[in-house]
């Protein structure tokens, strides 16, 4: 399997801010990423398809970036329905996984 | 807007089926350019993939699972089905149905999540 490590596994943040979320393949992957939000009890939604192309109705302060092993998923100014959890999932391989999750809490 | 829908018994017995049915609205579960899928989240923990289905009945399922996994589709109800055999406490979790884009393989829109516990 090709394993997803996202980083930080947390950070804290206040509204307006700019935060950066990664995630790196063990192997490379193209663009075959995609992220997802997970806000506390609710189900996953997509954010980002195919490492960088937003879905209709994901806002524009959302972007991600990169190609073979490393991505990036930028929030420019953090809102409050933004503290979530944030996920990395790949489909290069037939047996898709996640990465671990990042959280992003309110300081 | 599509709608997807989970629905089973919020509990199973150890070595015994976890039956799970999600129902889906708004397209039609026959559509060539969509897979349908299953995942899970343990308590406090992160995402696994279980597998997915195609309308023609083709699968995929995650190796971790193969061995005591069925998924199976209802073209006639717009339903498709999870069934994990012999299943213990670690199988306790949140399970999720997804729609599969059948191109680049994300999942959008997901169900609302079946809680399920395993335990005697």
């Amino acid at each position: 399997d090709i394993q997803m490590t996202q980083s930080p596994s947390s950070l804290s943040a206040s509204v307006g801010d700019r935060v950066n979320i990664s995630c790196r393949a063990s192997q490379s992957i193209s663009n075959y990423l995609n992220w997802y939000r997970q806000r506390a009890g609710k189900a996953p939604e997509l954010l980002i398809y195919a490492a960088s192309s937003l879905p209709s109705g994901v806002p524009s302060r959302v972007s991600g970036s990169g190609s073979g092993t490393d991505f990036s998923l930028t929030i420019s100014s953090l809102q409050p329905e933004d503290f979530a959890t944030y996920f990395c999932q790949q489909s290069f391989s037939s047996s898709l996984t996640f990465g671990g999750g990042t959280k992003v809490e309110i300081k | 807007q599509v709608h997807l829908q989970e629905s089973g018994p919020g509990l199973a017995k150890p070595s015994e089926t976890l039956s799970l049915i999600c129902s889906v609205s708004g397209d039609s579960i026959s559509s060539d350019s969509d897979y349908w899928s299953w995942i899970r989240q343990p308590p406090g923990k992160g995402l696994e993939w279980i597998g997915y289905i195609h309308h023609s009945g083709s699968t995929n399922y995650n190796p971790s699972f193969k061995s005591r996994l069925t998924i199976s589709v209802d073209t006639s109800k717009n339903q498709f089905s999870l069934k994990l055999r012999s299943v213990t406490a670690a199988d306790t979790a949140v399970y999720y149905c997804a729609r599969v884009d059948a191109a680049i393989f994300w999942f959008d829109p997901w169900g609302q999540g079946s809680r399920v516990t395993v335990s005697s």
